[in-house]
C-alpha cells in the first residue's frame, strides 16, 4: 500500500544553517507529494506541493522536487530561521485525491 | 476569505461517552476530510464525504461515523469512546475545481481527551 517513510528527528540547527529533511514514498501510481507544516497548538499548513515527475515545488525559501527515479521528495532550505521551528510533514496522495498519507513528522528547532 | 474552521477547540470526555467534532470548509469547497492525529504521530486517515455521501474511509472502527450537510459542513461522530480515542481532530477540505481537488486544506484541529 501507499506510505511515506520521513526522517527520525528531532532536527536542531542554528540560525542561517541549510536544512534537509529526507522524504521517500512507496505508492501504487503516480502520486502527487506535499509538505506541510505544523505550529505548536495549530493544525497543519499546505507548504508546498508538486504533482507529477521532476516539478519542484517552492514557497517561503523552501524547496522539495519531485525525484520519481528515487522515489524522494526532500525537503530543503537555504539558511533557516527562528520562526521555522515547527514539524514538518511530507503526504502524498494518489490520483483520486482521496485519502492523504502522512509521514510521522520531522520538529525542527531553529537556535538563535 | 475564512479558512477551515472546527469546533469546539477543546473536549474533554469520559470513557463510554459520546462526542460529536464539526467542521466547516472553505468558501468554495465542497470536499471535507477527516483525520486523527495522535500524539508526536503524523493524521491518519479516517473518512472523507463528498455530496452528502461516505466516499472513502481509512482503517476506523464503525464507532467513527460522520455526516455531510448540503452546506457542505460536516461532522464527526464517535460513540463509546476509548483512552485511544484521545489525539487531534483535524477536518481537511478540498476545492471544487477537479484540478486543484488533491490539494487538502486543513483547520486547526480539536483536541480531544478522554479520561
Amino acid at each position: 500500500g501507499d506510505s511515506v517513510t520521513q526522517m527520525e528527528g528531532p532536527v536542531t540547527l542554528s540560525e542561517e544553517a541549510f536544512l534537509t529533511i529526507n522524504c521517500t514514498y512507496t505508492a501504487t501510481g503516480y502520486p502527487s507529494l506535499f509538505w506541510y507544516v505544523q505550529y505548536p497548538g495549530e493544525g497543519l499548513q499546505l507548504l508546498l506541493k508538486a504533482t507529477k515527475a521532476d516539478d519542484k515545488g517552492s514557497n517561503k525559501g523552501f524547496e522539495a522536487t519531485y525525484r520519481k527515479e528515487t522515489t524522494s521528495f526532500h525537503l530543503e532550505k537555504g539558511s533557516v530561521q527562528v520562526s521555522d521551528s515547527a514539524v514538518y510533514f511530507c503526504a502524498l496522495t494518489e490520483n483520486t485525491g482521496n485519502q492523504f498519507y502522512f509521514g510521522t513528522g520531522t520538529s525542527l528547532t531553529v537556535i538563535p | 476569505d475564512a479558512g477551515v474552521t472546527q469546533s469546539p477547540t477543546h473536549l474533554i470526555k469520559t470513557r463510554g461517552q459520546q462526542v460529536t467534532l464539526r467542521c466547516s470548509p472553505k468558501s468554495g469547497h465542497d470536499t471535507v476530510s477527516w483525520y486523527q492525529q495522535a500524539l508526536g504521530q503524523g493524521p491518519q486517515f479516517i473518512f472523507q464525504y463528498y455530496e452528502e455521501e461516505e466516499r472513502q474511509r481509512g482503517n476506523f472502527p464503525d464507532r467513527f461515523s460522520g455526516h455531510q450537510f448540503p452546506n457542505y459542513s460536516s461532522e464527526l461522530n464517535v460513540n463509546a469512546l476509548l483512552l485511544g480515542d484521545s489525539a487531534l481532530y483535524l477536518c481537511a477540505s478540498s476545492p471544487m475545481d477537479f484540478g486543484a481537488r488533491k490539494t487538502q486544506y486543513f483547520g486547526p484541529g480539536t483536541r480531544l481527551t478522554v479520561l
